[in-house]
């Protein structure tokens, strides 16, 4: 079975600085994604980030990348240039892909990202 | 508009009340979710439904009931629910059933409350 685990329940940071947010997955997978959500106090979880495992550059989305470290099974956020509305809950999450498998996100415990102005 | 919407987006009820949870989704999406979020616990997924028809449940109590008319609506049937089942639902849909990796679209959850 595929696990996520956050290990940083909280975390803080000033305007316009920089953060990174750490996740690690175990799973004997080979093809899967990898996603980064955010739930904002409106409660709608929205898309941030999304990683395919095959490939070995990482995923940029403006202010927001990942390091992906397939090896390490280790799936990073940085959050660059932070903005007060960056303030949220954070999930990492995990979809296996290929032969057959079920589109079945797994999160992690999330982390709660506060920026400070 | 969000694309999926849930209603109501509060809920307090009674150990002996029915009430339902509802979600529609507007995006011609054919899979869709309900999970259940407590704090310090990861998301659980409870149900899966393609193509109106139910394809996961996990281990979910029967005061739990799901119901998909179609591929737009899902529905979540509460009955005698206990205090533990106090939790944020999302729902959630996604274009594929297997896995296209395209992530899911949420709505905004029901926060409910059992006194």
């Amino acid at each position: 079975a595929q696990t996520v685990t956050q290990s940083q329940p909280e975390m803080s940071v000033q305007e316009a600085e920089t953060v990174t947010l750490s996740c690690t997955y175990d799973t004997s997978e080979n093809n899967y994604y990898l996603f980064w959500y955010k739930q904002p106090p409106s409660r709608q979880m929205i898309l941030v980030i999304r990683q395919e495992a095959y490939k070995q550059q990482n995923a940029t989305e403006n202010r927001f990348s990942v390091n992906f470290q397939k090896a390490a099974k280790s799936f990073s956020l940085k959050i660059s240039d932070s903005q007060l509305g960056d303030t949220a809950m954070y999930f990492c999450a995990f979809m296996r892909s290929g032969g057959g498998a079920t589109n079945k996100l797994i999160f992690g415990t999330g982390t709660l990202l506060a920026v400070q102005p | 508009e969000t694309g999926v919407t849930q209603t109501p987006r509060h809920l307090v009820m009674g150990m002996t009340n029915k009430k339902s949870l509802k979600c529609e989704q507007h995006l011609g999406h054919n899979a869709m979710y309900w999970y259940k979020q407590s704090a310090k616990k990861p998301l659980e997924l409870m149900f899966v439904y393609n193509f109106k028809e139910q394809t996961e449940n996990n281990s979910v109590p029967s005061r739990f009931s799901p119901e998909c008319p179609n591929s737009s609506h899902l529905f979540l049937h509460l009955h005698t629910l206990q205090p533990e089942d106090s939790a944020l639902y999302l729902c959630a849909s996604s274009q594929e059933f297997f896995a296209g990796g395209n992530g899911y679209t949420f709505g905004s959850g029901t926060r409910l409350t059992v006194v």
